[in-house]
């Protein structure tokens, strides 16, 4: 079964760093997502991708964030001067279609520390 | 009041039982429903949609009720592999896949 593939795995980072977490999203998908969960909360949208711009974000993708299709295969989340409140398990998402019904796939996730 | 909203449990059965989840959720206009499972620390899995005629799949049957602004999942014959939590997630009608989740009911099934 074709799959949404991340990494790195985890990354520690220390606190004002920059961290590029990285995603191949399933070859025939157009639609891009990254979402987080903070350890012990919910599962929260950061943004949504397609045709090489944002067409969503949420309140938390503020500027320090941003995200990339810098060739045919991958996406990236960037996250240029990182805080101890970003520690994470960012996901990487996509869909085929944008419709509501159409099935999301989640990748494996990566793991962020910051320290 | 919260988008999403679950009883966190957990929810301790023995292997064979039924149990039952619920969710409520806020948003009236929202157009798509699913239940999700999610293991310690890995990704959210879709384990399947929901739909207002309500749906099964083997073990798990879903119901959405629109008035009531209420989802709900049914486990029958509980297996210790159910152990995990089970997320409901609700996507907007922003019309891209905004996925709205709550904070999930953990599950614990025993021998």
């Amino acid at each position: 079964e074709p799959e949404v593939t991340q990494t790195p795995s985890h990354q520690v980072t220390q606190m004002g760093q920059e961290v590029i977490l990285r995603c191949v999203p399933i070859s025939n998908h157009l639609y891009f997502y990254w979402y987080r969960q903070i350890l012990g909360q919910k599962v929260e949208f950061l943004v949504s991708f397609y045709n090489n711009e944002i067409s969503e974000k949420s309140e938390i993708f503020d500027d320090q964030f941003s995200v990339e299709r810098p060739d045919g295969s991958n996406f990236t989340l960037k996250i240029r001067s990182t805080k101890l409140e970003d520690s994470a398990m960012y996901f990487c998402a996509s869909s085929e279609m944008r419709d509501s019904g159409n099935t999301i796939y989640f990748g494996e996730g990566s793991w962020l520390t910051v320290v | 009041r919260k988008e999403v909203e679950q009883d966190p449990g957990p929810f301790n059965v023995p292997e064979g039982a039924t149990v039952a989840f619920n969710c409520t959720y806020s948003n009236s206009a929202s157009q798509s429903f699913f239940w999700y499972r999610q293991d310690c620390r890995k990704e959210p899995k879709l384990l399947m949609s929901v739909y207002s005629s309500g749906n099964e799949d083997g073990r798990f049957t879903a119901q959405l009720n629109r008035a009531s602004q209420y989802i709900s999942l049914l486990i029958r014959d509980s297996k210790l592999s159910d152990s995990a939590t089970y997320l409901c997630v609700v996507n907007g009608n922003t019309g891209f896949q905004k996925l709205v989740f709550g904070t999930g009911t953990r599950l614990l099934v025993s021998p």
